[in-house]
């Protein structure tokens, strides 16, 4: 079955403790995303890759780094976490920036 | 403001009733396409349509677009109480962003 898996589903963790939240896709896709979402301000992109070793900035990088070591994985870590960066996570892959298929999300709440 | 900004912000309809949803974007795009997101879920890629094209339809949905006017619309006929849903609008915006708007979110009352 085609689809994106993202790990874990929902996260508690305290300021400043590095996470990294994990994302797979099965398709073969090249492009591969990161938003988070939170009330009153929709989806916000805060990493895109292209392809493997490509990446590039989204609209709220600040705080975030990802690699993309292998197509399939686009990992997402917090190396020191804060409150506001307590949001849903959605990470998305498609064969270019069009159609993309999203994961189930990742719940964070950072204390 | 966002490029793509959905209108109206909810909408709450009774099932059968047609559901029309707008989306008004700032520069110029290649495409246009609209999500639907069930309640906390991710995504789900509904339809694209071109910057040639002026109207699509896919099943109960139609989406017309007016490059003109720089806007969307998104009708779902017959609506059903599983259509209940935040639907989104999205463009790319530079070179490989996908911009989304913030969504209309619509309730079928049964």
């Amino acid at each position: 079955e085609a689809q994106v898996t993202q790990n874990p589903r929902y996260l508690i963790t305290v300021t400043g403790k590095k996470l990294t939240v994990t994302c797979s896709q099965n398709m073969n896709h090249e492009y591969m995303s990161w938003y988070r979402q939170d009330p009153g301000l929709g989806l916000r992109q805060i990493y895109y890759s292209m392809n493997v070793e490509v990446t590039d900035k989204g609209d709220v990088p600040e705080g975030y780094k990802v690699s993309r070591k292998e197509k399939r994985n686009f990992p997402l870590i917090l190396e020191s976490p804060s409150p506001n960066q307590t949001s849903l996570y959605f990470c998305a892959s498609s064969w270019d920036r069009h159609e993309q298929y999203f994961g189930p999300g990742t719940r964070l709440t950072v204390t | 403001s966002q490029q793509g900004e959905e209108d109206p912000q909810a909408l709450s309809i009774q099932e059968g009733e047609n559901a029309t949803m707008n989306c008004s974007y700032k520069t110029s795009i290649n495409n246009l396409q609209w999500y639907r997101q069930n309640s906390g879920r991710g995504l789900v890629h509904l339809i694209l349509i071109r910057s040639n094209e002026r109207e699509k339809h896919s099943g109960r949905l139609r989406v017309t677009l007016d490059t003109s006017k720089k806007s969307s619309s998104l009708l779902i006929t017959a609506s059903r109480a599983a259509d209940t849903a935040s639907y989104f609008c999205a463009t790319v915006q530079g070179a490989q962003k996908l911009v989304f708007g913030q969504g209309t979110r619509l309730t079928i009352n049964p």
